[in-house]
């Protein structure tokens, strides 16, 4: 569901070692799931997607993983580098007009 | 390809002035449209939203209100701003379901700080 109102947990990795974010989504009934990246002060953008017929999804150094069993969502972040620090947002559609937006995870990324 | 505009890009406002803030969208049609607030270091939280000319759904009761007089222009109003109505504002569409677009794009946000 929706937590606007929590502060972000970080994740802090090492340049170059790879990243996991991890996110529980709420509906069962949710068929579709992004991931988007948000980099401060800009708005949140685009970075992968996966179907509720899918278990997992590969795109450049970015994997997303679904397990409907327990309703958890994963990204992963291959090669981490200094750009990826951002706050990284799961949401999640039921087919409806709105979208529903996890708390975030704000990644750190130490050189 | 489409894209979508916010302004301003940061707006200084007193409490008790009247606020506009205005998203345009180019390169579709028809689309559904979202205005979030966002606090500094928060998650988003959906304002209003939209899925047709003069047609407005709120989901927050508050002094703001939301207009679309035109397909790919959505408007973000408020009488009398509080200073609680300070934060990050973003933009947002998405296309119609059935065309399997449903990704939500941001605009780029106006930073609103009431003093």
């Amino acid at each position: 569901g929706e937590s606007v109102g929590l502060h972000l947990p970080t994740l802090s990795v090492q340049e170059g070692d790879n990243s996991i974010i991890n996110c529980a989504y709420s509906n069962s009934a949710s068929d579709y799931f992004i991931w988007y990246k948000q980099e401060s002060g800009k708005g949140p953008q685009f970075i992968i997607d996966i179907r509720s017929n899918m278990d997992k999804r590969q795109g450049q150094r970015v994997t997303v993983l679904l397990n409907k069993t327990v309703k958890h969502l994963s990204l992963q972040i291959a090669a981490t580098q200094p750009g990826d620090s951002a706050v990284y947002f799961c949401a999640e559609n039921t087919g409806g007009f709105k979208t529903i937006f996890g708390a975030g995870t704000r990644l750190f990324v130490k050189a | 390809s489409q894209t979508i505009h916010q302004w301003p890009a940061t707006l200084v406002q007193p409490v008790g002035s009247p606020l506009s803030l205005e998203c345009t969208v180019e390169g579709t049609s028809n689309p559904n449209l979202y205005w979030y607030r966002q606090a500094a270091g928060r998650g988003l939280q959906l304002l209003f939203y939209s899925v047709g000319i003069g047609q407005i759904s709120s989901e927050v009761p508050q002094n703001l209100s939301a207009s679309r007089p035109q397909d790919r222009q959505f408007i973000l109003s408020s009488k009398k701003l509080l200073l609680s109505d300070s934060g990050f504002y973003l933009c947002a569409w998405r296309g119609l379901w059935f065309r399997g677009k449903e990704t939500q794009y941001f605009g780029p946000g106006t930073r609103l700080l009431v003093l």
